[in-house]
């Protein structure tokens, strides 16, 4: 059973804060990772992928891979209230679909 | 540049009845891919098609749910004699690739049994 564990939450930063948020994967075969944010209500929205080891930065948002350890976090800088919201971490690993966490829900408050 | 769509929004059915999910992928997209949603839960893979070829189901309900991709139109994820458990929002979503390397997601339906 491959499977994504992310913390639950809720996540609560300042805005203006950096927000952190942490994923780990159990299938080491694991090849894609993308974080998705979901507002309450709405679809996932893609905003961050990331392919090999290191970091990858994207405006204020930055996705770090570590394949060793199994762990794929998302930063998030200078957060703003807009960014409340659930963010869902995905992999990809081998197979046709993606396999999700259940997402960490942050509130970024003003 | 029209995302993925999905119709209806919300579904109403009572406990039996039958429901049908469409689902129409991006411009450009031949690869769609149905996922589930329960409260508070993440998205659980249902099923992966190309067109008219369902590619893989793992993810599938043995019973009761099905799908198709024909060559013209939409996708459709059918639920027959639905219970109140299959209350949950599926979403559709579409890749331009093959094996799903970036997905986009539809608004989804949000279907409610009562």
């Amino acid at each position: 059973q491959k499977e994504v564990e992310q913390n639950s939450g809720p996540l609560s930063v300042p805005e203006g804060a950096i927000a952190s948020l942490n994923c780990t994967y159990s299938d080491r075969g694991s090849q894609s990772f993308f974080w998705y944010r979901q507002y309450s209500g709405k679809s996932p929205e893609l905003i961050m992928s990331i392919y090999s080891n290191g970091d990858k930065e994207d405006g204020r948002f930055t996705a770090q891979l570590n394949k060793a350890s199994q762990y794929v976090s998302l930063l998030i800088r200078d957060s703003q209230p807009s960014d409340s919201a659930t963010y869902l971490c995905a992999v990809k690993s081998g197979a046709n679909n993606l396999f999700f966490g259940t997402g960490t829900r942050l509130t970024v408050i003003p | 540049n029209a995302g993925v769509m999905q119709n209806p929004r919300h579904l109403v059915r009572r406990r039996g009845q039958e429901a049908r999910l469409r689902c129409s992928p991006m411009k450009g997209h031949s690869h769609v891919y149905w996922y589930r949603q329960l409260p508070e839960e993440g998205l659980k893979f249902m099923v992966y098609l190309q067109k008219e070829n369902i590619i893989d189901e793992s993810g599938m309900p043995k019973e009761r749910f099905s799908a198709e991709f024909p060559k013209e139109g939409p996708s459709i994820l059918r639920i027959q004699q639905v219970v109140r458990g299959d209350s949950a929002a599926y979403f559709c979503a579409s890749s331009p690739l093959a094996g799903g390397d970036t997905q986009y997601f539809g608004p989804g339906t949000r279907l409610t049994v009562l």
